[in-house]
């Protein structure tokens, strides 16, 4: 199994342009995270799906932050306009469940996010 | 939310046994014990979880004191990949959520 894939790596932009990140989780898991971590705050959870519905985007910093996920291989999170405070390291996870007794998240390798 | 203490850092020899201590006074009965690791530049990668019983996989161990108050992760043999912060978290069975907090940095000397 390839795991989280998440793209891209890196990612530079200027502040006010539209940044998309992706993920694509694994095959048959139900639940998707997105978390940022910065030095700061550490990792926050951002937003949590379930089957491809969102359940909590308590986390989600402003409105300027949307994500979806149209189906159960892919999901976006995009800022737009981007700001400089948006800078930080964005990471996927995913889960057969998200319950807690019998499973870890599987994260992905993160997309590390620069507004200039 | 029952929280958790670790100790800010700890180092360690290659090949050498680590134990990373996390205090949790306030777990309720129900809470499971959760570890994760993040190396540097990668995403954090699950270790091992349990609720009272100790518990073996082949990345670690877990010690659950018998009060639960506290835990330990033992890695029995220090490698130079394993350098990487260490997170204690509790869970309730239905909780969705990981909250992070700010780990244990392990220092591995070669």
């Amino acid at each position: 199994d390839a795991g989280v894939i998440q793209s891209p790596r890196h990612e530079v932009t200027e502040m006010g342009q539209e940044v998309t990140l992706r993920c694509k989780p694994i095959s048959g898991h139900n639940s998707l995270f997105w978390y940022r971590q910065t030095m700061m705050r550490g990792l926050e959870l951002l937003i949590y799906f379930n089957n491809n519905v969102p359940i909590d985007d308590s986390g989600m910093p402003e409105d300027r932050f949307s994500a979806k996920m149209p189906n159960a291989s892919f999901s976006t999170l995009k800022i737009q306009p981007s700001e400089p405070r948006d800078s930080a390291v964005y990471f996927c996870a995913s889960s057969p469940t998200p319950r807690a007794f019998n499973y870890g998240y599987t994260f992905g390798s993160g997309t590390r996010l620069t507004v200039v | 939310d029952a929280k958790t203490t670790q100790p800010n850092s700890m180092e360690s020899n290659e090949e050498e046994p680590v134990h990373l201590p996390c205090n949790h006074s306030t777990i309720s009965g129900t809470d499971y014990i959760h570890w994760y690791r993040q190396l540097p530049s990668q995403g954090p990668e699950y270790v091992i979880h349990g609720l009272t019983s100790n518990v073996n996989n082949r990345m670690a161990s877990l010690a659950i004191a018998e009060d639960r108050k506290s835990s330990t992760l033992i890695l029995h043999r220090a490698t130079l990949r394993d350098a990487a912060v260490y997170y204690c978290i509790l869970r309730l069975p239905n909780d969705y959520k990981l909250s992070f907090g700010a780990g244990t940095t392990v220092t591995v000397r070669a």
